[in-house]
């Protein structure tokens, strides 16, 4: 298995536009996770899917974010419009039944300029 | 609500020693606790996974220990390399809003 694939690896956008990351979970994995790690925030838990329906989105830190899995094997994390402030490394993860393993993608590193 | 503490939060030691990592928690009722390494500039990746029912896990020079009750995890690196140094986070599944993780212990091994 390739593991979780998460795409663009680097983006670099202007504030005010819309980003858009992606991701491609572990086949049969029917959790996904969506978490944002900064240097003074560490690693935060934004919102979770359990078979493409999501369960907690308490984490997403306001509307301008939004989340969306049209399916077990693609999801997607919107932000518009972005604001420098949003810049960090996103990273989607994946399990089978939540209660084993998380495996994690190489993460998006965001930077709004 | 669930909180992890990771302790030290910074350590450097010399190749070949034996090195002990702490992770803390405040709500015992976890499923697991998972331990991950980071590179810089790179994604997590999974060391070992400790059931709840489980009190040790190993695989090759590490070993990780679960004490539920307490609410402590130690990870033990046996003979360490410079290939070691790495951010290691620990990170606790609660069932409820997924793994919270600690901030991390960033090891350094000196050649």
């Amino acid at each position: 298995d390739a593991g979780v694939i998460q795409s663009p690896r680097h983006e670099v956008t202007e504030m005010g536009q819309e980003v858009t990351l992606r991701c491609k979970p572990i086949s049969g994995h029917d959790y996904l996770f969506w978490y944002r790690q900064t240097m003074m925030r560490g690693l935060e838990l934004l919102i979770y899917f359990n078979n493409n329906v999501p369960i907690d989105d308490s984490g997403m830190p306001e509307d301008r974010f939004s989340a969306k899995m049209p399916n077990a094997s693609f999801s997607t994390l919107k932000i518009q419009p972005s604001e420098p402030r949003d810049s960090a490394v996103y990273f989607c993860a994946s399990s089978f039944v939540s209660f084993y393993g998380y495996t994690f993608g190489s993460g998006t590193r965001l930077t709004v300029v | 609500k669930q909180e992890v503490t990771q302790i030290p939060a910074a350590l450097s030691v010399p190749e070949g020693e034996n090195l002990v990592l702490n992770c803390s928690f405040t709500d015992s009722a976890i499923y697991n606790l998972q331990w991950f390494r980071q590179d810089p500039g790179k994604g997590l990746t999974s060391l070992l996974l400790i059931q709840s029912s489980q009190r040790e896990q190993t695989s090759g020079r590490l070993n990780a220990s679960l004490d539920k009750s307490s609410g402590r995890s130690t990870l033990y690196i046996a003979a360490s390399q410079p290939g070691d140094s790495a951010t290691y986070l620990c990170a606790v599944n609660t069932g409820r809003r997924a793994l919270t993780f600690g901030s991390g212990t960033r090891l350094q091994v000196q050649p």
